[in-house]
């Protein structure tokens, strides 16, 4: 059973325009989540995180929302760059682990 | 060489062969991980070392094998391996989770495409 999900596979976004990707956990446990971005060829690498304690987390061009209630966060871009095209993974952990888990990946394209 | 590397980057072998990959991180981390990635399939964690120390073990099929001589050094010996064991492998570094503290981010290499004849 998969505790992180990934439910979009692939999305196609305006250059410019807002990039919304989503993700849901099924386990409370979780306090801690992270979003990392792959190209071909090349491992993941990190891109942003919230802790449970807030509900927001900002880093220039990307925002990750947490929704602890609805078990859901979701990552915006914006605006979205052609660069920013690319395999999202959402990841989920318990603090004081050394697991991480991730969700299947959404392939994010920008067309310009 | 900066960062976390993986050799080889691609290796085709039989079933019947023994073969080794190879990770470094050159982030002066403590704890790596190898993952496994398999087409439409989330990563999936198989082993963890912390400061040498294997510390976990996802129910992984013995005929894989890693080994950690030092904490920049992560090793995964394949023998026998199964077709369906070809993926990318993954291997990641990132500081010591402690208890109680929010865990590290990972760096992860490029990863070796593995394909099982």
């Amino acid at each position: 059973d998969q505790q992180v999900k990934q439910n979009s596979p692939s999305l196609s976004v305006q250059e410019g325009r807002i990039s919304i990707l989503n993700c849901d956990y099924t386990n409370s446990m979780f306090d801690y989540f992270l979003w990392y971005k792959k190209y071909p060829a090349e491992g993941p690498t990190f891109l942003i995180s919230i802790s449970s304690i807030k509900d927001k987390n900002e880093d220039g061009r990307f925002t990750v929302f947490l929704n602890k209630s609805a078990k859901h966060l979701s990552l915006h871009i914006v605006p979205s760059q052609p660069g920013d095209s690319a395999v999202y993974f959402c990841a989920a952990s318990v603090s004081g682990t050394y697991k991480y888990i991730f969700g299947t990946g959404t392939r994010l394209k920008v067309l310009a | 060489e900066t960062g976390v590397t993986q050799t080889p980057r691609h290796l085709v072998m039989g079933m019947t062969n023994k073969k080794s990959l190879k990770c470094e991180q050159h982030l002066g981390h403590n704890a790596m991980y190898w993952y496994k990635q398999s087409a439409k399939k989330p990563l999936e964690l198989m082993f963890v070392y912390s400061l040498e120390e294997r510390v976990e073990n996802n129910s992984v099929p013995s005929r894989f094998s890693p080994e950690c001589p030092n904490s920049s050094h992560l090793f995964l010996h394949l023998h026998t391996l199964q077709p369906e064991d070809s993926a990318l492998y993954l291997c990641a570094s990132s500081q010591e989770a402690l208890a109680g503290q929010k865990p590290y981010e990972q760096y992860f290499g490029p990863g070796t495409r593995l394909t099982v004849t």
